[in-house]
């Protein structure tokens, strides 16, 4: 039962470079979204989707992409790294609005 | 718009000492509550959660009630081990997916 699964789980950058982060679940969810964790400031969402092809900006959306082709996975993309966005990424999803969600064991993320 | 505010901490204590983080939110209306909690190196994982005033969550030993009154949500438990030593989230959704959290509280406990 593999739940959220988030690779890679640690990665380097040099500014200017791009990536993605992938994250993939295995409980037909449809919500799934990314979120961002800097110290003192508790999670803050990047992006969402509510299902496969519909996404939506949350609080800090700014240099990421996101897209949902399928119900399952949801990709994060950095397209120009920059050191700002030096982080640990969570992934989450759940079955409905209002249910708690599932999270991933995240990406901690070093730009240089 | 809705927003989460909890006691940042650090906190430190002894084992089996009594543990509490206060949390309080604004919403316009009456959100789902939730505490979460993240191990060193892990995700968050859901503690216990509250879907309606003067409900109760509870789970491990840890209880929180949804309080109207003082839109609040404070996290207790009453015996503390080495085990529980983590960051704990407060974190509240409204009538959508979007969970908003508060800054997380570090709990350290010493044998």
């Amino acid at each position: 039962n593999a739940g959220v699964t988030q690779t890679p789980k640690f990665q380097v950058l040099k500014t200017g470079q791009s990536m993605t982060l992938q994250c993939a679940q295995d409980m037909n969810h449809e919500y799934m979204s990314w979120y961002r964790q800097d110290p003192g400031m508790g999670l803050r969402l990047i992006h969402y989707s509510v299902g496969a092809g519909i996404t939506d900006q949350g609080e800090v959306p700014n240099g990421y992409n996101v897209s949902r082709s399928t119900t399952e996975d949801f990709p994060l993309r950095l397209l120009s790294a920059a050191p700002s966005q030096t982080s640990v990424y969570f992934c989450a999803s759940s079955y409905s609005d209002g249910q708690p969600q599932h999270f991933g064991d995240g990406t901690r993320l070093s730009i240089l | 718009g809705n927003s989460v505010t909890q006691m940042e901490g650090p906190v430190t204590l002894s084992e089996e000492a009594f543990l509490t983080i206060n949390c309080t939110y604004t919403a316009t209306g009456y959100p789902s509550l939730f505490w979460y909690v993240q191990y060193p190196g892990e995700g968050l994982q859901l503690l216990l959660k509250a879907t309606k005033a003067d409900d109760k969550g509870s789970n491990k030993g840890f209880e929180a009630t949804y309080r109207k009154e003082t839109t609040s949500f404070h996290l207790e438990k009453g015996s503390v081990q080495v085990s529980d030593s983590a960051v704990y989230f407060c974190a509240l959704i409204f009538n959508d997916y979007k969970l908003s959290f508060g800054a997380g509280t570090t709990v350290t406990v010493r044998a």
